[in-house]
């Protein structure tokens, strides 16, 4: 358990339908990190913040995906009008973010998300 | 956009034989990171490298970062069946003012006892 925890860790949709994931990771860390994973992938950048602020979002991201950290703490991951294609595990990942330190990742469990 | 590749895909060894993975990356990197990622689980951090040509050791693992700051290595010595999983490496660097860490493909090490 590395301290970052997601919900749901398993959602199950029909296409069309929106659906929401969030992420809390680890208390201190100031940058928070959506990743996108496909069977025999590495993790796919998403988007990222630095607290509250949405700093890169991925080119491959298209406008049904939307990111928010309205505190700067926990994190939500919305994609609307989801498509079979979205099918994937969704990673949440966080890091200290501070100059000086590593920038290692702490990694959540992940939802995994199936659209029929 | 920068990219990282990872090589080969899958590796199967019997256990106690060694275990090589490389990583390139089409530009230069900040650094570069190794991830670890068992059947089921999340990527799990082993190291960062930093300095050109840095080469790194945990037990029977041994990180090496290329001169040029664009390649990577990871070499198991006597593989145990512990090391099944998918090694990642991720490359940070600077994109338009903003660090972005991209993954290689993974390497999926497989065991036989």
């Amino acid at each position: 358990d590395t301290g970052v925890s997601q919900n749901p860790r398993h959602k199950i949709t029909k296409r069309g339908q929106n659906v929401t994931f969030r992420c809390d990771p680890i208390s201190e860390h100031n940058r928070l990190y959506w990743y996108r994973q496909t069977l025999g992938q590495g993790p796919e950048f998403l988007t990222y913040f630095q607290n509250e602020a949405q700093l890169e979002k991925s080119r491959l991201l298209s406008d049904r995906f939307s990111a928010e950290r309205p505190k700067g703490s926990f994190s939500t991951l919305e994609i609307q009008r989801t498509e079979q294609g979205d099918s994937a595990m969704y990673l949440c990942a966080s890091s200290p973010g501070r100059a000086g330190r590593y920038n290692e990742q702490f990694f959540g469990p992940g939802t995994r998300l199936t659209v029929l | 956009g920068q990219q990282v590749m990872q090589i080969p895909q899958y590796q199967h060894v019997q256990e106690g034989e060694d275990f090589t993975t490389y990583c390139n990356s089409s530009t230069t990197l900040s650094n570069i990171q190794w991830y670890k990622q068992r059947p089921g689980g999340h990527p799990v951090f082993l190291i960062q490298l930093v300095k050109s040509g840095e080469v790194k050791k945990q037990k029977r693992l041994t990180f090496q970062f290329g001169e040029a700051k664009k390649n990577s290595s990871l070499h198991i010595t006597a593989t145990q069946t512990t090391d099944v999983g998918t090694y990642f490496c991720a490359g940070e660097g600077v994109i338009q003012g903003a660090q972005k860490l991209v993954f290689g493909q993974g390497t999926r090490l497989t065991i036989n006892p």
